[in-house]
């Protein structure tokens, strides 16, 4: 069971916009559209940021959205901010298994 | 408003066996669906098995036959029985709610702590 692959980290400064990219197969993020983004804080729980690969649950910052093209889904976090700086986790609906998660990114903020 | 508190982590030996617990308040595990999802240390967040609202249950090929999942809904409770324990299988484990099916794990426990050692 393989995990989605996604770039280990990205930056950004202050106010910049970042994409973290979410990269499975047409048994996983390209058949379905059950795209869901958490984000960690270290020591703290995933929290859910994104659902149904562009849905934000009530109560997360609307600098945060997602899309998908193809077999590979995207988190945008625009207007950075030194809050945002975490892990990232993109999981999938796969045909095999009824969650499969992505690699993990780490988010820094120059 | 929803609350996960897992229970039940600890040292074990290889080979051992552990039940950890979930109780939850606020929403009926009955009605939702329920997994366990772990990390190991310093590492990524892994799957490991549901129980779907209808009862039925799924596991992660690395823990199946070797784990259990269940709920007592008198007790609002969800639980993982751990066999055959490997180093492998150190990690925290989450307790996690799905009120959307397989579209999100939408309300997580802050964890219990398996190491497996001898």
């Amino acid at each position: 069971q393989s995990a989605l692959t996604q770039p280990a980290s990205v930056s950004g400064s202050p106010g910049q916009s970042i994409i973290i990219s979410c990269t499975g197969t047409s048994s996983d993020v390209g058949g379905y559209n059950y795209v869901s983004w958490y984000q960690q804080h270290p020591g703290k729980a995933p929290k859910l940021m994104i659902y149904d690969v562009t849905d934000r649950p009530s109560g997360v910052s609307d600098r945060f959205s997602g899309s998908k093209s193809g077999s590979t889904a995207s988190l945008t976090i625009s207007g950075l901010q030194a809050e945002d700086e975490a892990d990232y986790y993109c999981s999938s609906y796969r045909s095999s298994s009824p969650y499969v998660f992505g690699t993990g990114t780490k988010v820094t903020v120059l | 408003e929803a609350q996960l508190v897992e229970s039940g982590g600890g040292l074990i030996q290889p080979g051992g066996s552990l039940r950890l617990s979930c109780a939850a308040s606020g929403f009926p595990v009955s009605s939702n669906y329920m997994s366990w999802v772990r990390q190991a240390p310093g590492k990524g967040l892994e799957w490991v098995s549901l129980i779907y609202a209808s009862g039925n249950t799924d596991y992660a090929d690395s823990v199946k036959g070797r784990f259990t999942i269940s709920r007592d809904n008198s007790e609002n409770t969800l639980y993982l029985q751990m066999n055959g324990l490997r180093a492998e299988d150190t990690a925290l484990y989450y307790c996690v709610r799905s009120s959307k099916g397989l579209r999100l794990l939408d309300y997580w426990g802050q964890g219990a702590l398996v190491t497996v050692s001898s």
